[in-house]
């Protein structure tokens, strides 16, 4: 149980385009979805927490208008990096929650290659 | 305010031998615990967790931790290294609030 996925998981593209990202929890109802995005060999760094319904919560030094995030339902949130440029490169991992005290359960990741 | 530290940046064993990864957390809830494993250009898939129930928790692919409060530690462990087993490693702590702290990670290497 418990399945997040992430779709897709690797995307290369040309700079100035827009990239959507989709987290999908299989079994469950996520209250709460994260996005995280990770840099060569170091920890995950908390992009945005979103509740379904609600607006997301942005992290100091995210720029919302740049990472868009629609949590629409209980088992889907996206992520749209618009105007993507080269330095947006990352692996961007999402993980969706039931509740508060319960573990994240991870997507797979998304590799993003901006040219 | 909520920190979780994972002791050791590197650790490598050989195969068949123990492991012992390290975690210390700071949290002025009682906290819930985990442990996640990261293989290359993979998401986390958790290994354990502690939720005020047991104290010594135990987890897939043979991974048990153990809370102790006194020492405000939940190390990982393992009795005998597997090469599968070769990843980085990460501590988690969840406040009552259901905010997640991470560890900095622990990358295990096994040697044959």
């Amino acid at each position: 149980g418990a399945v997040v996925s992430q779709h897709p998981s690797w995307v290369i593209c040309k700079s100035g385009t827009s990239v959507k990202i989709e987290c999908r929890s299989l079994d469950f109802q996520a209250t709460t979805m994260f996005w995280y995005r990770q840099f060569p060999k170091q920890s995950l760094m908390l992009m945005a927490t979103s509740n379904e319904g609600s607006k997301a919560t942005y992290e100091q030094g995210v720029e919302k208008d740049k990472f868009l995030i629609n949590h629409a339902s209980l088992t889907l949130s996206t992520l749209t990096v618009t105007s993507a440029h080269p330095e947006d490169s990352s692996f961007y991992i999402c993980s969706a929650r039931a509740q508060g005290n319960q573990p994240q359960h991870f997507g797979d990741g998304t590799r993003l290659s901006i040219l | 305010a909520q920190s979780v530290t994972q002791l050791d940046s590197h650790v490598s064993v050989s195969e068949g031998t123990p492991v012992l990864l390290r975690c210390n957390y700071s949290s002025s809830y009682s906290p819930s615990l985990f442990w996640y494993v990261q293989h290359p250009n993979k998401g986390l898939q958790l290994l354990l967790k502690y939720t005020s129930a047991a104290t010594l928790v135990k987890g897939i692919n043979g991974f048990e931790a153990e809370f102790k409060k006194s020492e405000t530690s939940f190390h990982l462990t393992k009795p005998s290294a597997h090469m599968s087993d070769a990843a980085e490693y990460f501590c988690v702590c969840n406040t009552n609030a259901g905010k997640s702290t991470f560890g900095d990670g622990t990358t295990l290497t096994v040697k044959p």
